[in-house]
């Protein structure tokens, strides 16, 4: 079946450290998303692609950087300049007609040590 | 620019009861609308979408939504809640394109719990 798939499911950071969020999709989707998921403020827009080696800045992309090396990855580093790391991290797919739905993946917990 | 109110943050709700979630979406433009539902620790699921025509939508899990030009709202609704049916849900409009990609705004959520 296809869909996206983020791992890994958890991950912890200690203070300075960047860690990378994985992105895969296999519904040759041009478009992908990543938000950010926190209590009581529905998702924000971290970063978007809508095509291989082009990404654009979302809502709250500081501390953030991603990449677009292939159609099917999407994947997200969360820098040692995001002081407030700790969320629910979650990446979509679209195709490039605008009434058509994003497609989510199960998402990434990212906590401090 | 668009903005989605989610009139409810929580809504406990018994079971077998009927349940509505209030949505209400600001744009100037012709929208497409989109409620979604999550489960705990999982990603968002797709429940229901109006692109156009009738203004009663038919999701799955038996959950329906209608669009309201006038009063610019998208309330989803099931008539007999089950336990399963816990879960947060999402309202989201989306009116253009960036660059290609959608634009899509969400509300803040309504977190939905069913009591026996």
């Amino acid at each position: 079946d296809g869909g996206i798939t983020q791992s890994p499911k958890y991950l912890f950071r200690k203070e300075g450290q960047n860690v990378t969020l994985s992105c895969e999709q296999n519904l040759n989707h041009d478009a992908m998303y990543w938000y950010r998921q926190d209590p009581g403020q529905g998702l924000r827009l971290i970063y978007y692609s809508q095509i291989v080696n082009d990404f654009q800045k979302g809502d709250i992309a500081e501390g953030y950087s991603v990449s677009r090396e292939k159609k099917e990855s999407f994947p997200l580093t969360v820098t040692s300049a995001q002081k407030n790391p700790t969320a629910f991290y979650l990446c979509a797919s679209s195709i490039q007609i605008l009434n058509q739905p994003q497609h989510f993946g199960d998402g990434t917990r990212l906590s401090i040590l | 620019a668009q903005s989605v109110t989610q009139l409810d943050s929580q809504v406990p709700v018994f079971e077998e009861a009927p349940v509505e979630l209030r949505c209400n979406y600001s744009s100037s433009v012709s929208v497409y609308l989109f409620w979604y539902v999550q489960y705990p620790n999982q990603g968002l699921q797709l429940l229901l979408k109006y692109l156009s025509g009738s203004t009663l939508v038919k999701g799955i899990n038996g959950f329906e939504a209608e669009f309201n030009k006038s009063q610019t709202s998208f309330h989803l609704r099931k008539p007999s809640v089950h336990i399963s049916d816990t879960a947060e849900y999402f309202c989201a409009v989306t009116s253009g394109v960036i660059q290609g990609a959608q634009k899509l705004v969400f509300g803040q959520g309504t977190r939905l719990t069913i009591n026996p």
